[in-house]
């Protein structure tokens, strides 16, 4: 089975400035896929970014850059130029290739971007 | 954009009340979850489907059931809510192997 696991409960950043928040994973397979949700208080989890372990480039969405180590089994997720709309709970999941797309959460990181 | 629907959005009910948690997609997706998101914000998924009257439980036990007659259609059942199932209940669906999954807005469930 596959955990994944958000060590930062809680974080908080000024506007403007970048904030990392971290995941790692535990897994024996290979191939593999990870994200990023977010969820603002009461409203909808929307996809942040999507990342393909067999793939060495990280993925960035604007603002939003991931730091996959793959051997390390970590994918940090990078957020630049921290605005006030992106105070929300972040979590980390885990996708197992060809296992009909179920994810695995991480317990989710609540950011607070500050003015 | 709204295109995975879940009502009602909150609900508030008494214990032994049967209640039934609707879910609808407009996107043709085959595959279908249900997750349960407790207090502490953790996702744990409690129903999984693949297509049309195919569906499965989830790695956290729970005693609600669901139905797949419809590809748009994925509603979830209690039949006797109890004050332990008082949580967020959320609905998704996804469609390529690798793909994303898109999720609803949530159920807000409080049983008293």
């Amino acid at each position: 089975a596959q955990t994944v696991t958000q060590s930062q409960p809680e974080m908080s950043v000024q506007e403007a400035e970048t904030v990392t928040l971290s995941c790692t994973y535990d897994t024996s397979e290979n191939n593999y896929y990870l994200f990023w949700y977010k969820q603002p208080p009461s409203r909808q989890m929307i996809l942040v970014i999507r990342q393909e372990a067999y793939k060495q480039q990280n993925a960035t969405e604007n603002r939003f850059s991931v730091n996959f180590q793959k051997a390390a089994k970590s994918f940090s997720l990078k957020i630049s130029d921290s605005q006030l709309g992106d105070t929300a709970m972040y979590f980390c999941a885990f996708m197992k290739e060809n296992a009909g797309n179920m994810l695995t959460f991480g317990g989710g990181t609540r950011l607070m971007v500050k003015p | 954009e709204a295109d995975i629907y879940q009502t009602p959005r909150y609900l508030v009910i008494g214990t032994g009340k049967k209640i039934t948690l609707e879910c609808s997609q407009t996107m043709g997706h085959d595959k279908m979850y249900w997750y349960q998101q407790d207090p502490g914000m953790e996702l744990h998924l409690i129903h999984y489907s693949y297509g049309v009257n195919s569906t499965e439980k989830g790695d956290l036990s729970s005693e609600s059931t669901v139905s797949r007659i419809r590809t748009e259609h994925f509603p979830l059942t209690l039949e006797s809510a109890r004050p332990s199932h008082t949580s967020q209940y959320l609905c998704a669906s996804s469609k390529d192997p690798g793909s994303p999954l898109h999720f609803g807005n949530g159920t807000r469930l409080t049983v008293t």
